[in-house]
């Protein structure tokens, strides 16, 4: 049983476009949602997280959206560059658990 | 801080062959993760110790596979013997205490032919 899902699996966006990436989730019991950026032959990075008690959080380019009534949360990358062009990975988990994670998606930035 | 170190990075065996995989957590970190990557089913989890102790195993595919943290800051997945389906990329990850955050090490890259 898949507890994460996301999509899309790949994306192509311009230079200086808006890539968003979304999941969700099933089980209402996850209260951290993090998403993770991979590049080739490295290990996942956090990049940005969230609890469900805000619907948004912003770092940077980077937002998550989240909306604990459809159990859904998204990752906005404002101003794309070729150097975002990696694998996100979305997760969730509870305090002290592993991460379930998202199946990826791979992002390429166009220059 | 040198963050999550795996060794080694790169493993070639063939089948049937004993492989052990080595992690060396972040100083501090008291719980840490196995997770495998395929790209059939993505990144899984193995098995997670806290303060050296095996918490959820449910992960582990087999009785060929074996993990062992003898203390703070050394961990082994050991699989024995090895077959062509367990090649994959295999990541360890610590948390601090109490946090949800994990930090993953570079990767053992596993190839069995």
């Amino acid at each position: 049983q898949q507890q994460v899902k996301q999509s899309p699996q790949s994306l192509i966006v311009q230079k200086g476009g808006i890539s968003i990436i979304n999941c969700a989730y099933e089980n209402t019991a996850f209260d951290y949602f993090p998403w993770y950026q991979q590049f080739p032959g490295k290990g996942p990075a956090l990049l940005i997280a969230i609890r469900p008690d805000v619907s948004e959080k912003k770092e940077g380019r980077f937002t998550i959206s989240f909306n604990k009534s459809a159990k859904q949360f998204s990752l906005h990358i404002m101003d794309s560059q070729p150097g975002d062009s990696a694998t996100y990975f979305c997760a969730a988990n509870q305090a002290g658990t592993a991460l379930i994670f998202g199946k990826g998606t791979t992002l390429s930035v166009s220059s | 801080d040198a963050g999550v170190i795996q060794s080694p990075r790169h493993e070639v065996t063939e089948m049937g062959q004993e492989v052990t995989l080595r992690c060396k957590p972040i100083s501090g970190h008291n719980s840490l993760f196995w997770y495998r990557q395929t790209m059939m089913r993505g990144l899984e989890l193995l098995i997670y110790f806290n303060n050296n102790v095996p918490i959820d195993d449910s992960g582990m595919p087999e009785d060929r596979f074996s993990a062992k943290m003898p203390n703070a800051s050394f961990s082994t997945l050991k699989i024995q013997p090895s077959e062509p389906r367990d090649s994959a990329v295999y990541f360890c990850a610590s948390s601090p205490d109490g946090s949800y955050e994990q930090y993953f090490g570079p990767g053992t890259r596993l190839t069995v032919t």
